[in-house]
């Protein structure tokens, strides 16, 4: 069974602090995504990567790929209250190369605090 | 308006009452597919469907079928509804089936209590 890590799991910081979540797995997954999911609503894609040691920016959040497609980070600079929220990350498997089977992380539930 | 529906979005039901949960999308996806959320295990697959008629077991598949009958309908049927079924349960739909950037709707969730 494939699995991804995300860590921490909980994670309070103050507002203006920079903070940064790890999706890892021993397995190679040929894209990886991150969501966002808030109270009550389904998860929604922050974004996905595809290269190995690919880095995407959006806004005060940067996501990079490992190089070995095994691992992913998103950092966020600056955190704000409107950044609360459960942040996941999904791996598709390599084998497939598709969404067939995805396969989530437990997430990461961050609170920022003003 | 572009989205996923799910209906109901609250159920209470008894153990072996058969249920069937709605899932609807308006965007002509291609791939839908079912998933439970639960404290401390996130989210896992339960099936999907890559296309009309094609569907394929997720991660804990065990005491849920589905059908994929036409594109813009997935639902989720539980014939013998069990307590350790109780959980968040949310629809998806992408586009395609596969490929980078492919982003995946997820639906409001629909909340069940088994008892």
């Amino acid at each position: 069974t494939q699995l991804l890590e995300q860590s921490p799991q909980f994670l309070s910081i103050q507002e203006g602090e920079n903070l940064t979540v790890y999706c890892n797995s021993s397995s190679v997954f040929s894209s990886l995504q991150w969501y966002r999911q808030e109270p009550g609503e389904g998860p929604v894609l922050l974004v996905t990567v595809v290269t190995g040691g690919e880095v995407k920016k959006l806004k005060r959040l940067t996501f990079q790929f490992g190089d070995a497609r095994k691992d992913s980070s998103l950092h966020i600079t600056a955190a704000q209250p409107g950044d609360t929220g459960l942040y996941l990350c999904a791996g598709a498997p390599w084998y497939g190369g598709s969404q067939g089977n995805l396969i989530f992380g437990k997430g990461t539930k961050l609170s920022v605090k003003p | 308006e572009a989205q996923v529906t799910q209906n109901p979005r609250y159920l209470i039901t008894v153990t072996g009452k058969k249920l069937t949960v709605t899932c609807s999308q308006n965007m002509n996806h291609e791939y839908m597919s079912w998933y439970r959320q639960d404290p401390g295990l996130g989210l896992r697959q339960i099936y999907y469907s890559m296309n009309v008629e094609v569907t394929d077991k997720g991660d804990v598949p065990e005491g849920y079928k589905v059908s994929r009958k036409e594109k813009r309908n997935f639902p989720l049927i539980l014939e013998s509804p069990s307590p350790n079924q109780t959980s968040l349960y949310f629809c998806a739909s992408s586009l395609l089936a596969g490929g980078p950037g492919d982003t995946q709707y997820f639906g409001p969730g629909t909340r069940l209590t088994v008892l």
